[in-house]
């Protein structure tokens, strides 16, 4: 079966050091997306890809950066690592083009930067 | 004003209860109107879609949308335990790959 998975699902890191996480889907989405979940803010857009080589950036993408190298992945990379991007960590990827753009949710990486 | 509002919760009901979820938004342009449900440590789920205004219904699940007050709902008949998790609205615009706009979510929690 086609899914979406994210790695580690667990982190921990310090302030300062660069941190990836990893996004893989076999859907064979065009669109891929990076959210954070944080309480009382709800899902917050960084990053997404309508396809290979094609970056944009979201509402909250200060810090963050993502490369989109072939369909599958879209890594999310924090360059150095700051305590308010402590949050849940999620990826997401649609069909595309389309006017319907159900998006499809990984299992999300909770990242703690101490 | 935010594009998308939603009650912040969270919220409490005993079995059995009819629930009430709503969403307002701003924009006129929204045309896709989704629900998606989020159990606890795990991604969104879509639970239910609806295109423009109207009704829909999937068993126990209602979606609602009144474009001219810009109002969605979704009801839940017979909530059950197993019905506790976040409820996130989501719209859209109608164009290729238009991107989602969230609620920030309302914790639902169904007591036995």
């Amino acid at each position: 079966d086609a899914e979406i998975t994210q790695s580690p699902r667990h982190k921990i890191t310090e302030t300062g050091r660069q941190v990836t996480l990893a996004c893989h889907q076999t859907w064979n989405h065009n669109n891929m997306f990076w959210y954070r979940q944080d309480l009382g803010h709800g899902l917050r857009l960084i990053h997404y890809s309508y396809g290979v080589q094609d970056t944009n950036k979201g509402e909250v993408s200060d810090g963050y950066s993502v490369s989109r190298s072939n369909t599958e992945d879209l890594p999310l990379t924090l360059e150095s690592a700051a305590s308010s991007q402590t949050s849940v960590y999620f990826c997401a990827s649609s069909v595309g083009p389309s006017s319907y753009n159900e998006q499809f949710f990984g299992p999300g990486t909770r990242l703690t930067v101490l | 004003q935010k594009e998308v509002e939603q009650d912040p919760g969270p919220l409490s009901v005993p079995e059995g209860a009819i629930v009430s979820l709503n969403c307002t938004y701003s924009n006129s342009a929204f045309q896709y109107f989704m629900w998606y449900r989020q159990y606890s440590r795990k991604g969104p789920e879509l639970l239910m879609y609806t295109y423009s205004s109207g009704n829909k219904e999937d068993g126990r699940f209602t979606a609602q949308v009144d474009k001219s007050s810009k109002y969605i709902s979704l009801f839940i008949r017979d909530s059950q335990p197993s019905d506790s998790a976040t409820y996130l609205c989501a719209l859209s615009f109608t164009g290729a790959n238009s991107k989602l706009t969230f609620g920030k979510g309302i914790t639902l929690s169904v007591r036995p």
